[in-house]
């Protein structure tokens, strides 16, 4: 298994640009989650996802927009990039919280994003 | 809202020996879990160990165990015989309704 897997890892781009982050879980989740990682601020919930074809806001959302088509796909949106959205993205999957035993999150490896 | 406060940003301990994180939370609700995640310089986010809030005893995985009390909201970790490869980022997180809230984060350093 290939747990959680993130597309791309680094990425640079110009203000104003738009592009899109993948996540992949092969684990059978119900639920995945994007965060982002700034310096001295933790993880922060940006959108996340109680399964296929549901969407929801987390703590950060302006800005990003997030597409559940597969349960086993995330995508995460930047429709015009700006320089505040440099981060690291980090993407996670879980069962439900409902299960006591399996609701540990997973997380992928991260990706960092430069906006110049 | 639930908040997690990580009040150590660094903590720095000798190998082999004892180290305690410190984590507070705020929250109305009774059930609920709690999670220790360690970040190395990989940025690889690692489950350390889980509490769950309705259980009494305190969780223990191998060298890393924690000190949960509900009461007080209080949720620390202790490494014991510290090893170069506990160097991280420790982050402490509440996870209820369907949301994971983290800390701030306590940088470990691990001096041999």
């Amino acid at each position: 298994n290939a747990g959680v897997t993130q597309t791309p890892k680094f990425r640079v781009l110009k203000t104003g640009q738009s592009m899109t982050l993948l996540c992949a879980q092969d684990m059978n989740h119900e639920y995945m989650y994007w965060y982002r990682q700034d310096p001295g601020m933790g993880l922060r919930l940006i959108h996340y996802s109680v399964g296929e074809g549901t969407t929801a806001k987390g703590e950060v959302p302006d800005g990003y927009n997030v597409s559940r088509l597969k349960k086993q796909n995330f995508l995460l949106g930047l429709e015009s990039a700006a320089p505040s959205q440099t981060s690291v993205y980090f993407c996670a999957s879980s069962y439900s919280i409902w299960d006591r035993v399996r609701n540990e999150q997973f997380f992928g490896p991260g990706t960092r994003l430069t906006v110049l | 809202a639930q908040t997690v406060t990580q009040s150590q940003p660094e903590m720095s301990v000798q190998e082999a020996e004892t180290v305690t994180l410190s984590c507070t939370y705020d929250t109305s609700e009774s059930d609920y879990y709690l999670f220790w995640y360690k970040q190395p310089p990989s940025r690889q986010m690692i489950l350390v160990i889980r509490q769950e809030a309705y259980k009494q005893q305190n969780a223990t995985e191998n060298r890393f165990s924690v000190n949960f009390q509900k009461a007080a909201k209080s949720f620390s970790l202790k490494i014991s015989d510290s090893q170069l490869g506990d160097a991280a980022m420790y982050f402490c997180a509440y996870y209820n309704t369907d949301k994971l809230i983290f800390g701030t984060g306590t940088r470990l350093q691990v001096f041999p």
